[in-house]
């Protein structure tokens, strides 16, 4: 089992919709969870962190967090045409100096 | 702001060859990540180093070397360059191994 697994499609959502991101690892022991953006020949920027159990909003951003079930999630809300890009999960899986693991990424695709 | 700063953002380099790709970050952080990225496999960690002169293998360090002399700097070798090396590479900084601030990237193309 891959450490860190995105496993949907591209996202194609209709602008205002909700986006819903998903993302399950392996390591029980992770204590840190990131969501980076990364835009169309750019480099990855952090947009959400979440390190407890339940929800963590920012602006039209949520992060939830499962630990028992090893799921974090990503909901954008009232998606916008520059939300239109890839998302990356990252799970700090505590071996190894802190490294953090990183799924393969899921596209989202916000149409006008 | 932190600045994660890569010496190249375009390279063409001929297999065999011995390349370098330097970062510079100015925000004092400890760790300092190598990544390279391609279509389909996302991410993968090459080498990371959590303080001067110290190195740890991360995924696929075969084929590449690093160097970590000051605490600011982390460079990547590619001793003898290969086709299957042309890669996007990611150079990415943080306190702690938390949140990865990351270069604006070296696209690379070995021909």
């Amino acid at each position: 089992q891959k450490e860190v697994e995105q496993n949907s499609g591209p996202l194609s959502v209709p602008e205002g919709a909700i986006a819903s991101l998903n993302c399950t690892y392996s390591d029980r022991g992770s204590q840190s969870f990131f969501w980076y953006r990364q835009y169309s020949g750019k480099s990855p920027e952090l947009i959400m962190s979440i390190y407890s159990n339940g929800d963590k909003e920012d602006g039209r951003f949520t992060a939830q967090l499962n630990k028992a079930s090893q799921y974090v999630s990503l909901l954008i809300r009232d998606s916008q045409p520059s939300d239109s890009a890839t998302y990356l999960c990252a799970v700090n899986t505590y071996y190894g100096n802190n490294r953090l693991a990183f799924g393969k990424g899921n596209q989202v695709v916000v149409i006008p | 702001d932190v600045k994660v700063t890569q010496s190249s953002r375009y390279l063409v380099k001929r297999t065999g060859e011995k390349v370098f790709l330097e970062c510079v970050q100015d925000m004092d952080h400890e760790n300092m990540f190598w990544y390279r990225q391609d279509p389909g496999l996302g991410l993968r960690l090459i080498y990371f180093s959590y303080d001067v002169k110290m190195k740890e293998k991360g995924d696929i360090p075969e084929g590449y070397s690093v160097s970590r002399e000051k605490k600011e700097r982390f460079s990547l070798i590619l001793e003898s360059a290969s086709t299957n090396q042309t890669s996007m590479y990611l150079c990415a900084s943080s306190l702690r191994g938390e949140k990865l601030f990351f270069g604006s990237g070296t696209q690379l193309s070995v021909l």
